[in-house]
């Protein structure tokens, strides 16, 4: 079974420029996040699709990130324009069950991240 | 604001020892636990999950929660210096929609 992808691996850009990640989910799986996570901190989640519908971007800087998942799959997460503190791990994760079960086992599976580096 | 405290370490521990990593969480709500562990460069990988009151074993590796004091551990036997990575302990909200994620804890097992 293939993981998750992501692409780029690395990307370093001037601050004020826009950026796009992309992430194709494990196949199959309906649920998709968009973490960011700054070193030596935990996983941020700035947005949770179910399918093509957005679950939960209640910590995503909307003035400044965008997020779809137009078709239910893949999906993309932009920022523009890019600042300094933006720098940081990305991270695409999918998991299969529905996560609004009760007690679900909604594990999620993470793929290998984009590290955007803002200068 | 719901949160996941965890100590943030370093925890330093000699091979063959017990590592004992500990989590609280503030939604009293929360119904589902999972461990995380990530190492330095990599994603995370889930090696733990429980649900219910108690102990659940899988290996050397032990997670225990007690609902009642809002509390979940890791314990880790036989410590090997390949564990040492940033353990992340993730609590699914009492709303069932998403993980709230601690900082993490730093283990090194020294040789």
């Amino acid at each position: 079974e293939a993981g998750v992808a992501q692409s780029p691996r690395y990307k370093i850009i001037e601050k004020r420029q826009s950026v796009a990640f992309w992430c194709n989910p494990i196949s199959g799986h309906a649920t998709l996040y968009w973490y960011q996570q700054i070193l030596g901190q935990g996983p941020k989640l700035l947005i949770q699709f179910q399918n093509n519908g957005v679950v939960d971007d209640s910590q995503l800087p909307k003035d400044r990130f965008s997020a779809e998942r137009l078709k239910g799959v893949d999906s993309t997460l932009k920022i523009q324009p890019a600042k300094l503190e933006d720098s940081a791990v990305y991270l695409c994760a999918s998991s299969f069950s529905n996560p609004g079960l009760a007690g679900g086992y909604n594990e999620q599976f993470f793929g290998p991240g984009t590290r955007l580096t803002v200068l | 604001q719901k949160e996941v405290e965890q100590n943030s370490g370093p925890l330093s521990v000699p091979e063959g020892a017990i590592a004992s990593l500990n989590c609280t969480y503030s939604d009293r709500g929360s119904q589902s636990f999972f461990w995380y562990r990530q190492y330095s460069g990599k994603s995370p990988e889930l090696i733990m999950f429980i649900y219910s009151n108690g102990d659940k074993e899988d290996g050397r590796f032990t997670a225990q929660l007690n609902k009642a004091s809002q509390y979940v551990s890791l314990l880790i036997r036989d410590s090997q210096p390949s564990d040492s990575a940033t353990y992340l302990c993730a609590v699914k909200d009492g709303n069932n929609r998403k993980l709230i994620w601690g900082l993490g804890t730093s283990l090194a097992v020294n040789p």
